[in-house]
């Protein structure tokens, strides 16, 4: 089955600075890769996704890149603020059957003033 | 985007009793709904996959009689926390699916999650 792996565990950064954090997959079948943004006791929301038809995608302050070949992803966000303290979930799976996704572990962003 | 509610968003209950979370697609008919369990400062761990009107898949490791998993219509699954007991306290987040679209494959939308403490 599907493993995703997500660097760093934990990220710092100063206000206006950007921040990248990276996700791995290991089956060749995935072709959806959403970001999700979770505030401490709210649900997971959706900030970006990308499919394998594609390299790049950007809105606004956050994009994602792929490697399909190999098998890694990374969520960017530019100019950082306060408010994109979160803990960042990747996932990696096969949507165009209703399959589930797996989540990374995780990555908890905080963004200093 | 689609809205799914879920509920009670917190509970708390006694060690043995029973607690039922429902997951309720309000715009959309989900024909997948995913359950997830996710520990303080870990990520969501999928329980189980309910789809409508037939039995949920559950994830090895997750017993089927102690969590319970009901998918009776389009728009509502439930799922029964049996006997519970203190180490089933957790954060219980569904998430569901709206009709497969292969040229366009589908989102998980999430429930608010239901935080369950058992004394």
């Amino acid at each position: 089955g599907e493993n995703v792996e997500q660097h760093p565990s934990t990220l710092s950064v100063q206000e206006g600075d950007s921040a990248v954090i990276k996700c791995t997959y290991s089956d060749s079948a995935s072709n959806y890769f959403p970001w999700y943004k979770q505030e401490l006791g709210k649900r997971p929301q959706l900030i970006i996704d990308i499919r394998s038809n594609v390299g790049e995608k950007k809105d606004q302050r956050i994009a994602v890149t792929l490697n399909k070949t190999a098998k890694h992803f990374s969520l960017h966000i530019t100019e950082t603020q306060p408010e994109d303290s979160a803990v960042y979930f990747c996932a990696a799976g096969d949507d165009n059957y209703g399959q589930n996704f797996v989540f990374g572990p995780g990555t908890r962003l905080s963004v200093l003033p | 985007g689609a809205v799914v509610s879920q509920h009670p968003s917190w509970v708390i209950c006694k060690s043995g009793t029973s607690v039922k979370i429902e997951c309720r697609s309000l715009d959309f008919q989900a024909t997948t709904m995913f359950w997830y369990r996710q520990f303080p400062k870990q990520s969501l761990m999928l329980m189980a996959t309910s789809n409508e009107g037939s039995k949920a898949t559950y994830e090895q490791g997750v017993e089927k009689d102690k969590f319970l998993i009901n998918h009776a219509s389009l728009t509502l699954s439930t799922l029964t926390v049996t006997s519970a007991h203190p180490e089933d306290s957790s954060f219980y987040i569904c998430s569901a699916q709206s009709q497969i679209r292969r040229s366009g494959g589908t989102e998980a939308f999430f429930g608010q999650g239901t935080r369950l403490t058992v004394v």
